[in-house]
């Protein structure tokens, strides 16, 4: 069966410091994914997602980027975090070549930025 | 610009009854439609999906779909206490694979 893992689960990061998050999944290849950010009170907004290594598409300008380097391997990173960057940060999959029948999250990573 | 409206409530319902939950959403090229269930603290978990117009049934949970009034709506019959949740309205974006959210509903259902 396919599973998703995202880590870590909790972090707390100073103004200005770098961050990395990383999701993979298991199970399954050629995946799309997806990363979502829900902050506090706001809906759930896509960032970026992926149809394969190395193709990444932004829906948000920000100072976010996500990078894949394997099929099953993305990843969300900034230079420097802003306080607005606090939020739920999610990753998601589906199975690429299928009719779409929605998508499966991960357990998410809560960010706080003070 | 692609808009997903639903009451963010809180909706309160006492146990066994029916809770009615609506969404309306402006991307009228929407085909496919998805309900999501999330618990406070949690990551969104897939309870429905609907594609066609009318409704859809799946043990408690019926989604109804009417894409002329660009209206999907989630009934939970028989509603439990383990249904407290926010529930979140996604339908698909045309010629993407993406899903765009509402907000989301709060239910509490009350014992």
């Amino acid at each position: 069966s396919q599973t998703i893992h995202q880590w870590p689960a909790t972090l707390v990061q100073p103004v200005g410091s770098p961050l990395s998050l990383e999701c993979t999944v298991e199970g399954t290849s050629n995946p799309n994914l997806y990363w979502y950010r829900q902050a506090a009170g706001r809906g759930l907004q896509l960032l970026f997602y992926s149809v394969g290594i190395g193709q990444i598409s932004s829906e948000v300008p920000q100072n976010l980027s996500a990078s894949r380097p394997q099929d099953r391997q993305f990843i969300l990173s900034s230079k420097k975090l802003l306080l607005s960057d606090s939020g739920f940060y999610l990753c998601a999959w589906n199975q690429r070549g299928r009719g779409f029948d929605g998508y499966t999250f991960g357990s998410g990573t809560r960010l706080t930025v003070v | 610009q692609k808009e997903v409206e639903q009451n963010s409530g809180p909706l309160s319902v006492p146990e066994g009854a029916i809770a009615s939950l609506n969404c309306t959403y402006s991307d009228r090229g929407s085909q496919s439609f998805f309900w999501y269930r999330q618990y406070s603290g949690k990551s969104p978990e897939l309870i429905m999906s609907i594609y066609s117009n009318g409704d859809k049934e799946d043990g408690r949970f019926t989604a109804q779909l009417n894409k002329a009034s660009q209206y999907v709506s989630l009934l939970i019959r028989d509603s439990q206490p383990s249904d407290s949740a926010t529930y979140l309205c996604a339908p698909k974006e045309t010629g993407a694979n993406n899903l765009f959210f509402g907000t989301g509903t709060r239910l509490t259902v009350i014992p």
